[in-house]
């Protein structure tokens, strides 16, 4: 069976300092990848998706950046973090043809101080 | 950016009764997604609606669809306390997902 895998759970960093999230995806190939970020109480906010390795679309410019060095990993990434950074980061995965729904980590709480 | 809309953005009723929840988008779409979230966790797949379906039914959840409005609603019949969680509708593009701004519901016991 598929699995997804986020970490860390929560995260505190302050102003300034850089940030990488991992999120991972067991039992499929070639999945479509989704980073979401979601303020406090509010929907999510598309930030990437990826089709295929190497293969980033940014949908939001900002100081976030996404990578896919692997079929299955998929890495948000910040060079310096701003307060406005903090959320609740979502990875989600589903697959890449046909009918398909997400399936989404448990989330990441990013605090920037 | 957002695509879907759900009003109300909060809904409050007690056990037994049904919640309503509204989803508006603006473009063309594939199918449309309602999804589940629990506090501080990931979001839970319920129920899919392709383009070319009005109506669907599972369990206690029934959605449909207006394309002509681009519009859906998700019923929840007989609530429990359980389904206390916000709600949101997501429209399926050929890659992208966008999600809407969700329903927090409240299931009083």
């Amino acid at each position: 069976s598929q699995t997804i895998h986020q970490w860390p759970a929560t995260l505190v960093q302050p102003v300034g300092s850089p940030l990488s999230l991992e999120c991972t995806v067991e039992g499929t190939s070639n999945p479509n990848l989704y980073w979401y970020r979601q303020a406090a109480g509010r929907g999510l906010q598309l930030l990437f998706y990826s089709v295929g390795i190497g293969q980033i679309s940014s949908e939001v410019p900002q100081n976030l950046s996404a990578s896919r060095p692997q079929d299955r990993q998929f890495i948000l990434s910040s060079k310096k973090l701003l307060l406005s950074d903090s959320g609740f980061y979502l990875c989600a995965w589903r697959v890449g043809r046909g009918i398909r729904w997400a399936f989404f980590g448990q989330g990441t709480r990013l605090t920037v101080v | 950016s957002q695509q879907g809309e759900e009003d109300p953005q909060a809904l409050s009723i007690q056990e037994g009764e049904n919640a309503t929840m509204n989803c508006s988008y603006k473009t063309s779409i594939n199918n449309l997604q309602w999804y589940r979230q629990n506090s501080g966790r990931g979001l839970v797949h319920l129920i899919l609606i392709r383009s070319n379906e009005r109506e669907k039914h599972s369990g206690r959840l029934r959605v449909t669809l207006d394309t002509s409005k681009k519009s859906s609603s998700l019923l929840i019949t007989a609530s429990r306390a359980a389904d206390t969680a916000s709600y949101f509708c997501a429209t399926d593009a050929e890659h992208d997902m966008r999600f809407g701004a969700g329903t927090r519901l409240t299931v009083k016991p």
